[in-house]
Parts: C-alpha cells; structure tokens; sequence
C-alpha cells in the first residue's frame, strides 16, 4: 500500500514568509509524528498527534512553530515568519497506534530559508 | 529524560570487512531501541529493533545489534559490507510517545 508522502519535497522561501507543510500518513495510521532533522544533526522530534489531539508539543522550537492534523488523517505543519534557523528536512511519521515503536518515515520535506 | 550518543560521525571501511556502530544510551527507565538507516536520497527505513526477548535482534540484510544492558549499548554490527550498505545510520530509543534520536554515524563503503 501507499506510504508516508509529504508535500512540497523541496520548499525555498525568502526570510519573514510563512510556510506550510503537509504530511499524509499512511491510511488507518492513528499517530502522527513531526520531525526536523539539520544538516549533521540528527532528528529532532517537534510534535505528536494522536488522531486529531496533540498530547505532546514539547519539541516545537518557538511559538511560530505550529501543527494540526484533521480527519485523523492529514497533518499541517506551519512555521510563521521564517527565519535561517529554520532550514531544515521535515519529516512525517505515522504508526498503527499510539505507541511509537512502528513508526513509518516520509521522504521529508527539505526547507531552506534564504 | 532520555539520551542517545552515537560517538562515530563518519565510518569508512573497505567493502568485504566488518563494521561495528556504536551507539549508547541513557535512561532511568527502560526503553526500546532501534536503528534507521537512511540511503542516499531515501527517507528513513526501520532496520532492527529491539522491544523484549533475546537481546540479539537481526536484520534482513545482515546487519545484527544486541542490547547489553549493563553497557547501556545497541551496537550495530555486519561481518561483511557491501558497497551498497553505504548509507547514514541513526540509533533512536523511546519509551514513550516519541523517539529519541542520535546524531547518526555515516558509513563510507570503498571498494
């Protein structure tokens, strides 16, 4: 079946613009999983979704940094007024259930911030 | 709070010898743990993983890790690389809702 896709695959954005990203988890798939990875660094995980609720938010780096996923389905991660720091592969997970030991990788989506 | 450290950013060796990755963690509690590899323009890919029951855990390409407990260690071991393993490798842990990454290690294959 389908995976994990994610959207845009490469996104170029000039400083200060708000961006978008989408995650579409793989059909049935509960939990959703929001990662960045920086050049050299390893992942760093931002946000968790079970269906539609987020019980943990605690890696989303500031408040311009935000998510929401909808149907128990689709999932939108939003970075308002970029910054360089931001520059980044995006990557989305979903697992089965709740637990995160299934989890299931995009191929991301790579952010660069001039 | 848990930990991962991954001590080799870059691992070369020639094609045909054997490789070992390091990885160790830290936890007050006990955690599972996996390694992801990641080939060259591809997402991430569960290699192995170890969630309960014998502490050596296999892959289907030959890669093998055990989990020592007292060593607080997941090593990922081959005994013989092609040229086509050459990928990064990330050791993750969790116990929760989220998985904790290491910085990854990056094997270089030579023919």
């Amino acid at each position: 079946g389908a995976g994990v896709s994610q959207s845009p695959s490469n996104k170029v954005t000039e400083k200060g613009k708000d961006v978008e990203l989408r995650c579409d988890p793989i059909s049935g798939h509960t939990a959703l999983y929001w990662y960045r990875q920086r050049l050299g660094q390893g992942l760093e995980f931002l946000i968790y979704f079970q269906g539609n609720s987020a019980p943990d938010k605690s890696g989303l780096p500031s408040d311009r940094f935000s998510a929401e996923r909808t149907g128990e389905s689709v999932s939108t991660l939003t970075i308002q007024r970029t910054q360089q720091e931001d520059s980044a592969v995006y990557l989305c997970a979903s697992s089965p259930d709740g637990s995160s030991y299934e989890q299931y990788f995009g191929p991301g989506t790579r952010l660069t911030v001039t | 709070a848990q930990s991962v450290t991954q001590l080799d950013s870059q691992v070369p060796v020639f094609e045909e010898a054997p490789v070992e990755l390091r990885c160790n963690y830290s936890s007050s509690v006990s955690v599972y743990l996996f390694w992801y590899v990641q080939y060259p323009n591809q997402g991430l890919q569960l290699l192995l993983k170890y969630l309960s029951g014998s502490t050596l855990v296999e892959s289907i390409n030959g890669f093998e890790a055990e989990f020592n407990k007292s060593q607080t260690s997941f090593h990922l071991r081959k005994p013989s690389v092609h040229i086509s393993d050459t990928a990064e490798y990330f050791c993750a842990v969790t116990n929760t809702d989220k998985l904790i990454f290491g910085t990854g290690t990056r094997l270089q294959v030579f023919p």
